[in-house]
């Protein structure tokens, strides 16, 4: 069984750059959720993906977007990047199946460092 | 608003015996509960869930408690080992969040030989 692999795992941009974060999520998972988490701070939802379209969003703006493929991977992209969109990006996958809760299996993360 | 709340950013315990962390949550639509463990430098891993129907999971070493009247859960490590020393992170879902998880700031845990 493979596990939730991201790429890059380090990246860094300035001020108004774009840029795309990619997950792998793990095998037989159907969705996908990615999250920011600042330094000293928890994990920020930012948004959820099943069946290749958005589920649910956090209080992120519109240029926070993302995708989800049919394999199931997805991508996080950032548009007129800020120096406070600087963090720790974290993808989970996890399985929604008959409107049941299961847990969600993270990624290592990417570190993003705006300048 | 920080809706899960772990209010000890950081807790040392001698390796042996037990670590008690804490973790108070605000959103009664919450019913769905996780404890998660990161290292440095690595996401976090998923440690152990409890649902809302009920009040005690236990997985080994590692026990959940779960109080819904005082929203509050605590997560009990015994014996604690040097192996645990880590950040542990508090997190809630509901239905209606879109099982979204919630996190708390997270604890930092040092057991100490």
């Amino acid at each position: 069984e493979t596990g939730v692999t991201q790429s890059p795992t380090h990246l860094i941009k300035t001020r108004g750059q774009q840029v795309t974060l990619r997950c792998s999520s793990q095998s037989g998972h159907n969705t996908v959720s990615w999250y920011q988490q600042a330094l000293g701070q928890g994990p920020q939802f930012i948004f959820q993906y099943y069946r290749e379209e958005e589920n649910g969003r956090g209080n992120f703006p519109p240029r926070f977007s993302g995708l989800q493929f049919p394999n199931y991977s997805s991508e996080l992209n950032v548009n007129a990047l800020e120096l406070d969109d600087s963090a720790l990006y974290l993808c989970a996958s996890s399985l929604l199946a008959g409107g049941q809760v299961n847990e969600q299996f993270f990624g290592p993360g990417t570190r993003l460092t705006v300048l | 608003d920080q809706q899960v709340k772990q209010n000890s950013p950081s807790l040392s315990v001698q390796e042996g015996r037990i670590s008690i962390l804490n973790c108070d949550y605000t959103n009664s639509m919450f019913d769905y509960f996780l404890w998660y463990k990161k290292y440095p430098a690595e996401g976090p891993t998923f440690l152990i869930s409890i649902s809302s129907i009920k009040d005690k999971n236990e997985d080994g070493r590692f026990t959940v408690f779960l109080n819904k009247s005082a929203k509050h859960l605590s997560l009990h490590i015994v014996p604690s080992q040097p192996g645990d020393s880590a950040v542990y992170f508090c997190a809630a879902s509901g239905s209606n969040s879109g099982y979204a998880l919630n996190f708390g700031k997270g604890t930092s845990l040092l057991v100490t030989p």
